[in-house]
């Protein structure tokens, strides 16, 4: 099973909104509403933000918001503040293996 | 609310095997997914396998042939072996648990464990 595509890194300015993409295949991302999100600062464990494309689950920022569109899975974050510099990871539900599951490649938010 | 928490030795050396212990606390073990994903230095998150409470095991199949993932329930802990270690098997390795009934993610997770393959 392949990882799913994301950009490297993003970078914005405080108060502004970025979009990192995630791009799946019809076995993972195009076939479910099963992607999440995550975000992990340096040296902690990751935290999830995105759960089923679009829910947030309690006590994560009402900044944080999820789409998806074919086979590509996208986190928007909103009003950008500097302790949103951190990695953020996409995951989906894959039916390459039973339960399966893939991660992204992660992407390094810059907050400028 | 739940709480996992590696556990194990920090250094194997190649040829060896990788063994360790997730415990939960604040929770049922019961009724639930349980999993560990790693990460390399600098590097992503691979997942490495799932456990059903009662046993069942789901495996990511670049990892099958090396890995065995185990529950005690009354302990409330479960563990991860991998055998033949190599450098390429360095990493941080956390456990987490995986929701799945009608939906598909990880939380929460442990703090995370490195672990270093090295003679």
């Amino acid at each position: 099973q392949s990882a799913l595509t994301q950009p490297a890194s993003v970078s914005g300015s405080p108060g502004q909104s970025i979009t990192i993409s995630c791009t799946g295949t019809s076995s993972d991302i195009g076939g479910y509403n099963f992607v999440s999100w995550y975000q992990q600062h340096p040296d902690t464990a990751p935290k999830l933000i995105i759960y089923d494309v679009t829910n947030r689950p309690s006590g994560a920022s009402n900044r944080f918001s999820g789409s998806k569109s074919g086979n590509t899975a996208s986190l928007t974050i909103s009003g950008l503040q500097t302790e949103d510099e951190a990695d953020y990871y996409c995951s989906s539900f894959t039916s390459s293996t039973t339960l399966g599951v893939v991660f992204g490649g992660g992407t390094k938010l810059s907050v400028l | 609310q739940v709480q996992l928490q590696e556990s194990g030795p920090g250094l194997v050396k190649p040829s060896e095997t990788l063994s360790l212990t997730c415990t939960v606390s604040g929770g049922s073990i019961n009724s639930h997914y349980w999993s560990w994903v790693r990460q390399p230095p600098g590097k992503g998150l691979e997942w490495i396998g799932h456990i059903y409470y009662s046993g069942s095991t789901f495996y990511n199949p670049s990892l099958k042939s090396r890995v065995t993932i185990s529950v005690d329930a009354s302990k409330r802990h479960f563990s991860l072996r991998l055998n033949s270690v190599n450098a390429a098997d360095t990493a941080v390795y956390f456990c987490a648990r995986l929701a799945v009934v009608g939906t598909f993610w990880f939380d929460p997770w442990g703090q995370g464990t490195l672990v270093t393959v090295s003679s």
